[in-house]
């Protein structure tokens, strides 16, 4: 099947620093990554579109200057949060969808960042 | 807009039968899927209706009426280990990047 793999899986950092989350398809080619958020006890909410070779599509309400994302190839995209926050403090989990295939998206297995 | 509404918090009995529903309202439709989330861990995938009707699949099946903007998961011979967030989501029929909305998530607790 289809993996999608997140690096790092936990992340503890200092207000103010930048962290980067790495998010790879590991045996298929995707144009497309997806970068999602969630706080505890609630759902997902999608924060960008991630297509190769392209800017990334932000959702309304979205910073982009503060969750910059790049996607360089067709298996890695990432997210770097810029100057984290405590508010930043989430569940960050990104998943993908196989060029040309079906609908289903495979998604990683998440990034815990906690921001002091 | 995109609307997708499900019940907060169910609770089942081991071994028991458990629907959950899920109803939308989008300005257009080009499929709908569960996922199941344990808690801390990422959505793994459960099942895909885009045609009207039931899908099966072991213990879990998927049902969907376009007409009436609604959709249920079905589990069977509920086990401790179903204890988890189900997850309705509609594909975005104006996205040709399969982009697909969640709703908020339905948290099953199964109790012995």
């Amino acid at each position: 099947g289809a993996v999608v793999s997140q690096h790092p899986s936990r992340v503890i950092c200092k207000s103010g620093t930048s962290v980067k989350i790495e998010c790879r398809s590991l045996d298929f080619q995707a144009t497309t990554m997806f970068w999602y958020r969630q706080f505890p006890k609630k759902s997902l909410m999608l924060m960008a579109t991630s297509n190769e070779g392209s800017k990334a599509t932000y959702e309304q309400g979205v910073e982009k200057d503060k969750f910059l994302i790049n996607h360089a190839s067709l298996t890695l995209s990432t997210l770097t949060v810029t100057s984290a926050h405590p508010e930043d403090s989430s569940f960050y989990i990104c998943s993908a969808s196989l060029a040309g295939g079906p609908y289903e998206q495979f998604f990683g297995p998440g990034t815990r960042l906690t921001v002091l | 807009g995109q609307n997708i509404d499900q019940p907060t918090e169910m609770t089942a009995t081991e071994g028991a039968i458990v629907q959950i529903n899920c109803t939308y309202q989008t300005s257009g439709f080009n499929g709908l899927f569960w996922y199941q989330q344990h808690a801390g861990e990422a959505p793994t995938f459960l099942s895909y209706n885009v045609l009207d009707g039931l899908e099966e699949k072991g213990r879990f099946s998927s049902f969907l009426s376009r007409s009436k903007g609604y959709s249920y998961l079905l589990l069977k011979e509920l086990q401790m280990k179903d204890s988890a967030s189900y997850l309705c989501a509609v594909r975005d029929p104006y996205s040709s990047a399969s982009k697909i909305i969640f709703g908020s998530g339905t948290r099953l607790s199964i109790r012995p």
